[in-house]
């Protein structure tokens, strides 16, 4: 089946350190592929998102480019800020009548 | 500011109250979805709403019942809740059902059976 694995943390960085989080999928075709961040008390925001192979979605300093030869979205930022501190879910939306399937979520934390 | 809107924010029940959650969008869209979500855990799909009509149902309990009364907005009925249904209830919606349109997500309602 279909499904998403991240790399676990939690995840501690310095200001203005670089941020990868890595996420690799398995699907049986070609799925839509998302990142979303969840901050403190609230629900889930729409960071970036690639529908196919060798696109990079990006936004406000996030990139993430769907592999699709090593079935990977690995989300990075070249210099992160406190308030980037929050929850990372990869999540893939393939042929399922819109369901999406997340990965763990990896939690950020960014110390000044 | 979220596009879609979820009340109450925060909600106590006992396990013999009947009591609902709302959500409201006017994006437009045409699909919409419950989540439930365990504090530090991903969501878990409850039910998927295309074109006012539920198209998914994941296995969940009697004691939820969705309801959507129009193309912006979607209910949940809470009757008869565990203690263990204690979570945060989340309400997305996306332009259509497939793939290719994303889910915009509320700020949720955190609910709490006593």
């Amino acid at each position: 089946g279909n499904s998403v694995t991240q790399m676990e943390g939690p995840v501690t960085l310095s200001e203005e350190a670089f941020l990868t989080i890595n996420c690799t999928y398995t699907a049986t075709g070609y799925p839509s592929l998302f990142w979303y961040v969840q901050y403190p008390g609230e629900g889930l925001q729409l960071l970036l998102k690639a529908t196919k192979a060798d696109d990079k979605g990006s936004n406000k300093g996030f990139e993430a480019t769907y592999r699709k030869e090593t079935t990977s979205f690995h989300l990075e930022k070249g210099s992160v800020q406190v308030s980037d501190s929050a929850v990372y879910f990869c999540a893939l939306n393939y042929n399922q009548g819109g369901k999406l399937i997340f990965g763990q979520g990896t939690e950020l934390s960014v110390k000044p | 500011d979220t596009e879609v809107t979820q009340t109450p924010k925060h909600l106590v029940m006992g396990m013999t109250n009947k009591k609902s959650l709302k959500c409201e969008q006017h994006m437009g869209h045409r699909a919409m979805y419950w989540y439930k979500q365990k504090a530090k855990k991903p969501p878990e799909l409850m039910f998927v709403y295309s074109y006012e009509k539920l198209s998914i149902n994941e296995s969940v309990p009697s004691r939820f019942s969705p309801e959507c009364p129009n193309s912006s907005l979607l209910n949940l009925h809470l009757h008869a809740l565990q203690p263990e249904d204690s979570a945060l209830y989340l309400c997305a919606s996306s332009q259509a059902p497939g793939q290719f349109s994303p889910l915009h997500f509320g700020n949720g309602t955190r609910l709490t059976v006593t």
